[in-house]
């Protein structure tokens, strides 16, 4: 079975600062990993996803994902954090191109304070 | 473009009431799935679809059911509503291994 955790609820940072939120996953295969992020009464956008080839992955909007298979982390960083990045986030996983059975994690909220 | 397309965006039922929620795309994928969100819980998986005439079960079926007659609508079917059944229910397709795309969603509530 697959499953993703997101060990933060709620991240509170500053306009400007740097910003990391953390994912962990379970699956037994190859994982197909994404992060999605929502705005408030908004559905789901892609961030970026990860399925082969360089580690290090490039999203929209600045943001950046590192997979880690030795700690089965997915972690999304962006280096300077804007107001309007204050939504909701998802990390989730799927078996290599089934990106239509996902499993989702529950989310971190992030609060931009300026 | 429209991408995903859902219907309506807000609803309130009596429990008992049956009701469809609509979910058009436009994007010509063969994959469409319907999800359902929770506060604290993120989203988890009802029914899928792989293309026209096939659908499978997710991990929370009970209570819904869904026909795909076509590529590119996907309705999704809530037979007696029950209060457990108020959330935020988003539709999504894809086309592998570019990711899901997902509708605005719609807010159900159940009294």
């Amino acid at each position: 079975a697959q499953s993703v955790t997101q060990p933060d609820i709620h991240i509170t940072v500053s306009e400007g600062a740097s910003l990391e939120l953390r994912c962990n996953y379970s699956y037994g295969a190859t994982p197909y990993l994404f992060w999605y992020v929502q705005s408030p009464g908004q559905g789901l956008q892609l961030l970026l996803k990860y399925f082969s080839g360089d580690t290090l992955v490039q999203g929209i909007k600045g943001f950046e994902a590192e997979f880690k298979r030795s700690q089965s982390s997915f972690n999304l960083r962006k280096p300077s954090v804007h107001w309007s990045d204050a939504a909701e986030y998802f990390c989730a996983v799927g078996r290599l191109l089934n990106d239509y059975k996902l499993s989702f994690g529950a989310g971190t909220t992030v609060t931009v304070r300026a | 473009n429209a991408g995903v397309t859902q219907t309506p965006k807000f609803q309130v039922l009596k429990t008992g009431q049956s009701m469809t929620l609509q979910c058009a795309q436009d994007m010509n994928h063969e994959y469409m799935s319907w999800y359902r969100q929770d506060p604290g819980m993120g989203l988890r998986l009802i029914h899928y679809s792989v293309g026209a005439g096939i659908t499978d079960q997710g991990e929370v079926p009970n209570g819904y059911n869904v026909s795909r007659s076509t590529t590119e609508d996907f309705p999704l079917r809530l037979l007696s509503a029950a209060p457990s059944q108020t959330s935020v229910y988003f539709c999504a397709s894809s086309d592998p291994p570019g990711g899901a795309f997902f509708g605005q969603g719609t807010r159900l509530t159940v009294v």
